[in-house]
């Protein structure tokens, strides 16, 4: 079955730290992927998507992924994390031959101030 | 301009009860897709509606059901309540020509408690 694993639950860092989450899913086809966030008592919002092209993409405040597809994986970064970006991250992959969102479990991210 | 918008916020049922969840999409989108999230995990496809009609669905059973309304509303309805249905149920809109592949845009969700 086509599934997508965060590698972690829960992530803390100082404001100013590096921060990486890892993704990876399971399907063999073409897919599109996705990160999500929700902030403390918000709803999900699309943080970045890669449907093609260059393979590393950048989304909203200062976040970047890399696809790298021989290893299936999503992997989102950013370079220097602060206090507000405290939220819960979201994987998902969309496979290119249907309409649904495989999403992963999510990663709770906490930045000491 | 509003969101997705859906009601209610909170509901507590028991267990073999019917419940009825609303949800309207964001302004200029047609269509509607379902989401349940259990404590603890990503959110789980429950089904897509598009043009009044369930265009895919995902590994819940009949007892999951949903319809879409000419302004492109939608209601999600799970009959004989168990436990295992308590959970955050999400819907998201997507907006028209979009495809698949366009980002989806999400409510803030109805927290279901079946007791």
């Amino acid at each position: 079955a086509q599934s997508v694993s965060q590698h972690n639950h829960h992530v803390i860092l100082s404001e100013a730290a590096s921060l990486e989450l890892g993704c990876n899913y399971s399907y063999g086809g073409t897919v599109n992927l996705f990160w999500y966030v929700q902030y403390p008592g918000q709803h999900l919002q699309l943080l970045l998507k890669y449907f093609s092209g260059d393979p590393l993409v950048k989304g909203i405040k200062g976040f970047e992924a890399e696809f790298i597809k021989s290893k299936f994986s999503f992997n989102l970064r950013k370079p220097s994390v602060q206090w507000s970006d405290t939220a819960e991250y979201f994987c998902a992959v969309n496979p290119y031959s249907n309409y649904q969102l495989i999403w992963g479990a999510g990663t709770k991210l906490i930045i000491k101030p | 301009d509003a969101g997705v918008t859906q009601s209610p916020t909170h509901l507590i049922k028991t267990r073999g009860q019917q419940v009825t969840l609303r949800c309207s999409p964001k302004s200029g989108h047609d269509t509607v897709s379902w989401y349940q999230q259990a404590l603890g995990q990503g959110p789980q496809f429950i089904f897509q509606y598009y043009e009044e009609e369930e265009r895919q669905r995902g590994n819940f059973p009949d007892r999951f059901s949903g319809h879409q309304f000419p302004n492109y509303s939608s209601e999600l309805n799970v009959n004989a309540l168990l436990l295992g249905d308590s959970a955050l149920y999400l819907c998201a809109s997507s907006p028209r020509d979009a495809g698949r592949r366009e980002k989806l845009f999400f409510g803030s969700g109805t927290q279901l408690s079946v007791l």
